[in-house]
């Protein structure tokens, strides 16, 4: 089945720095690719998500790439703000399959 | 728009007693609900999925007769814990989704169970 490893696990930025989280999935038959922002005692929220025909897309100041070659994805938050400390989960999943999550990442950004 | 709700938010119940959480959608008929459950620190664990009007299907693991669940119609998903202990303590939220070719799914916001 899919595996989807997610790293790093935490990291720590000043306000204003850029961020990125990488996820690396195993089976290539997967196609749809969400990013889930996940704040303490809340359920996730979709943030964006990317699908596999397209390996680019931005939402003001977050963006996702995807190599379907290298089978990986990778979140890209810039000009990060101390609302955007929360913990990221991306996810992969084959055409109406289940989701599967990585293993989250908490960041931190610092004012 | 999809918005998914769920009731409690938080139960604190006594070991081996029932509890049962409701799942919505608010604005959309979810042919498909997931429950999952997540523990401290960790990521989310798929439960089980349900579509309206047939039985769950349940993950490797999790017992079915512990955790039923019911889809009974196209806006609601029940999962009661039965004879709940304190190892069944934990965050455990839904989604749903619309059945779209793609599995996007949107989440509730979860609801915290202590068992004592």
């Amino acid at each position: 089945g899919e595996n989807v490893e997610q790293h790093p696990s935490t990291l720590s930025v000043q306000e204003g720095d850029s961020a990125v989280i990488k996820c690396t999935y195993s089976d290539s038959a997967s196609n749809y690719f969400p990013w889930y922002k996940q704040e303490l005692g809340k359920g996730p929220q979709l943030i964006i998500d990317i699908r596999s025909n397209v390996g680019e897309k931005k939402d003001q100041r977050i963006a996702v790439t995807l190599n379907k070659t290298a089978k990986h994805f990778s979140l890209h938050i810039t000009e990060t703000q101390p609302e955007d400390s929360a913990v990221y989960f991306c996810a992969a999943s084959i055409r109406s399959e289940k989701l599967v999550f990585g293993k989250g990442m908490k960041l931190t950004v610092n004012p | 728009g999809a918005v998914v709700s769920q009731h409690p938010s938080r139960v604190i119940c006594k070991s081996g007693t029932s509890v049962k959480i409701e799942c919505r959608s608010l604005d959309f008929q979810a042919t498909t609900m997931f429950w999952y459950r997540q523990f401290p620190k960790q990521s989310l664990m798929l439960m089980a999925t349900s579509n309206e009007g047939s039985k769950a299907t349940y993950e490797q693991g999790v017992e079915k007769d512990k955790f039923l669940i019911n889809h009974a119609s196209l806006t609601l998903s029940t999962l009661t814990v039965t004879s709940a202990h304190p190892e069944d303590s934990s965050f455990y939220i839904c989604s749903a989704s619309y059945g779209s070719s793609y599995n996007e799914q949107f989440f509730g916001p979860g609801t915290r169970l202590t068992v004592l």
